[in-house]
């Protein structure tokens, strides 16, 4: 089946300009991350959301940084007046809610590069 | 909430010897323990977890091993080739809690 998507692939923008990174789930899973990953670095847990209950926003690194999560399924991360430090590359992950384990799909991540 | 750290950064080994990348966590609640390597340009994948009712499992080359007392757990892999070049993230979370939280991640280089 499908896994998870994300789209743009690729995103380059000037220093400034908003940027918005959109994650679409394995169909059916609950639970949705976004984690950055700066080059050679690990992953840098940023937001987890889970069902309908209020998203753990504590990862984000400053109040540029912000996500929704429509209809339980689709995500979109927002990044308000980048800055340069913010290149990176955004990973999603989702997983199923109540699994007897919790492995998270990956998807195959936005390279966000600021100018 | 949960914080896990994992030694060391970065391990390189000949090829044939074994490599031995450790995690502690500091929630004593966690009880899973996923292993993800992440190959170079690639996503990261599930390679092997373990959950807190056993304190080794194996699969082929790969092992894991959980001392709950200690809230650290270790992934052992064996007969290492340069295919298993990668990074490795350990994490933790409490089953149907999906809550889980990474390590920083260990680049494993596998010399020929």
């Amino acid at each position: 089946g499908a896994g998870v998507s994300q789209s743009p692939s690729n995103k380059v923008t000037e220093k400034g300009k908003d940027v918005e990174l959109r994650c679409d789930p394995i169909s059916g899973h609950t639970a949705l991350y976004w984690y950055r990953q700066s080059l050679g670095q690990g992953l840098e847990f940023l937001i987890y959301f889970q069902g309908n209950s209020a998203p753990d926003k504590s990862g984000l690194p400053s109040d540029r940084f912000s996500a929704e999560r429509t209809g339980g399924s689709v995500s979109t991360l927002t990044i308000q007046r980048t800055q340069q430090e913010d290149s990176a590359v955004y990973l999603c992950a989702s997983s199923l809610a109540g699994a007897t384990h919790n492995e998270q799909f990956f998807g195959p991540g936005t390279r966000l590069t600021v100018l | 909430g949960e914080n896990v750290e994992q030694h060391p950064s970065t391990l390189s080994v000949q090829e044939g010897d074994s490599a031995v990348i450790k995690c502690t966590y500091s929630d004593s609640a966690s009880n899973y323990f996923p292993w993800y390597k992440q190959e170079l340009g690639k996503r990261p994948q599930l390679i092997i977890d373990i959950r807190s009712n056993v304190g080794e499992k194996k699969d082929q080359r790969i092992a894991v091993t959980l001392n709950k007392t200690a809230k650290h757990f270790s992934l052992h892999i064996t007969e290492t080739q340069p295919e298993d070049s990668a990074v490795y993230f350990c994490a933790a979370s409490r089953v149907n809690n999906n809550d889980m939280r990474f390590g920083a991640g260990t680049r494993l280089t596998v010399k020929p």
